[in-house]
Order: structure tokens, then C-alpha cells, then sequence
């Protein structure tokens, strides 16, 4: 089945520091791609998408390209923020396969200390 | 804008006892889905329907069951509820516009069972 892999948090930086999060997905269709993040005691919000691949999808200062090749989505930000700490999902939907269902990798716990 | 609205936020129950959730789409938005988020997990795809039919199912148990209604609100309804059941419960939506699928998620039904 499609399954979404993502590196282990914590991760901590420093403000101002880049920030890359890695997400690697398999997938028997062609999905789309999602970034989602979820704050303390809250929802879970989009940040960005992309739907084909490279496709960049960006948002507040956050990039992820979808490559196929290497069936990576991985999320980046040039220069992290107090208040980027959040929960970080990558996540998947196979609308070729009629799974529109999002699967999610198991998420990454930034935390941004000033 | 509207968002997708879950009701109760907060719910308290004792093991064996039954519980109804609540969640209510962005206008417009024709289908619902439903995720169980555990402690520290990633949320885990429950169910979804479409025009008021089940239109996916994941790893929902057989104790928990739910509709979509005619003004395309969801009801998901647990019964038997164990210890195991406390989580998170996410409620999104999609549709109209969003035709790629994008999902909107509601702010969550946390589910404590003691």
C-alpha cells in the first residue's frame, strides 16, 4: 500500500537557521503531495501542496518540490522562526487510484529556540 | 471564511459507554473524511463519504460507524468505547473548487475514555 516516510524528530535550530525536513513516499499510483502542519493543542492546516511532478509548492517562506525520480517531497525554509515550532506531516492522496484518503508519514517536531 | 466545524471539542467518557461526533463541512464541500489522531501519532484515515455515500473505509472497527446527512454534515458514532479509543478525532472536507483533492480539517474532537 502507499505508505509516507519522514525523518525522526525533534528537530531544534536556532532562529534564522535553514530548515529541511526529509519525506520520501511510495505510492502504486501517481499522488499528490501535501505538507501539513499542526500547532500545539490545534487542527491540522495545509501549508503547501504540489500536484504533479516539479511542481514547487510554497507558502509563508516554506518550499517542498515533488520529484518523481527520486519520490521525494522534502520541506524547506530558508530562515526558521519561534513561531515555525509545530508538528510537520508529509502526506499523500492517489487520485488516479481512487484512494483520495491522505496518508500521513508520522510527522517531525520542529522546535525553534530563539 | 468557513471553516469545517467539529462538535463537541472536548468529550469525556467511561469504557463501554457510546459517543457521537459531530462535524459540519465548508459550504459547498460534498465530501467528508474522518482521522483518528492517537497520542503522538500521525492521524490514521478512518472513513469518508460522498454525496452522502460511504466512499472509502480505512481502519475504522466494526464498534464505530457513521453518515453523511442531506445538509452533508457527518455523524461518526462510537460505541463500546475503549481505553485504546482516546484520541484526537479529525473531521475534513473537500470539494467545490478543491477538486485536487485539497482537504480542509476541521479543529478536532479530543476523546477521552476512562
Amino acid at each position: 500500500g502507499d505508505s509516507v516516510t519522514q525523518m525522526e524528530g525533534p528537530v531544534t535550530l536556532s532562529e534564522e537557521a535553514f530548515l529541511t525536513i526529509n519525506c520520501t513516499y511510495t505510492a502504486t499510483g501517481y499522488p499528490s503531495l501535501f505538507w501539513y502542519v499542526q500547532y500545539p493543542g490545534e487542527g491540522l492546516q495545509l501549508l503547501l501542496k504540489a500536484t504533479k511532478a516539479d511542481d514547487k509548492g510554497s507558502n509563508k517562506g516554506f518550499e517542498a518540490t515533488y520529484r518523481k525520480e527520486t519520490t521525494s517531497f522534502h520541506l524547506e525554509k530558508g530562515s526558521v522562526q519561534v513561531s515555525d515550532s509545530a508538528v510537520y506531516f508529509c502526506a499523500l492522496s492517489a487520485l488516479d487510484t481512487g484512494r483520495r484518503a491522505l496518508t500521513f508519514g508520522s510527522g517531525t517536531r520542529l522546535q525553534v529556540q530563539p | 471564511a468557513a471553516g469545517v466545524i467539529q462538535s463537541p471539542r472536548h468529550l469525556i467518557k467511561e469504557k463501554r459507554e457510546t459517543a457521537t461526533l459531530k462535524c459540519y463541512p465548508i459550504p459547498r464541500h460534498d465530501t467528508v473524511y474522518w482521522y483518528q489522531q492517537g497520542p503522538g501519532q500521525d492521524p490514521q484515515f478512518l472513513i469518508s463519504f460522498y454525496e452522502k455515500m460511504q466512499s472509502d473505509k480505512g481502519s475504522i472497527p466494526d464498534r464505530f460507524s457513521a453518515q453523511q446527512f442531506s445538509d452533508y454534515h457527518s455523524e461518526l458514532n462510537m460505541s463500546s468505547l475503549e481505553l485504546g479509543d482516546s484520541a484526537l478525532y479529525f473531521c475534513a472536507s473537500s470539494g467545490g473548487t478543491h477538486r485536487n483533492n485539497e482537504q480542509f480539517f476541521g479543529p478536532g474532537t479530543r476523546l477521552t475514555v476512562l
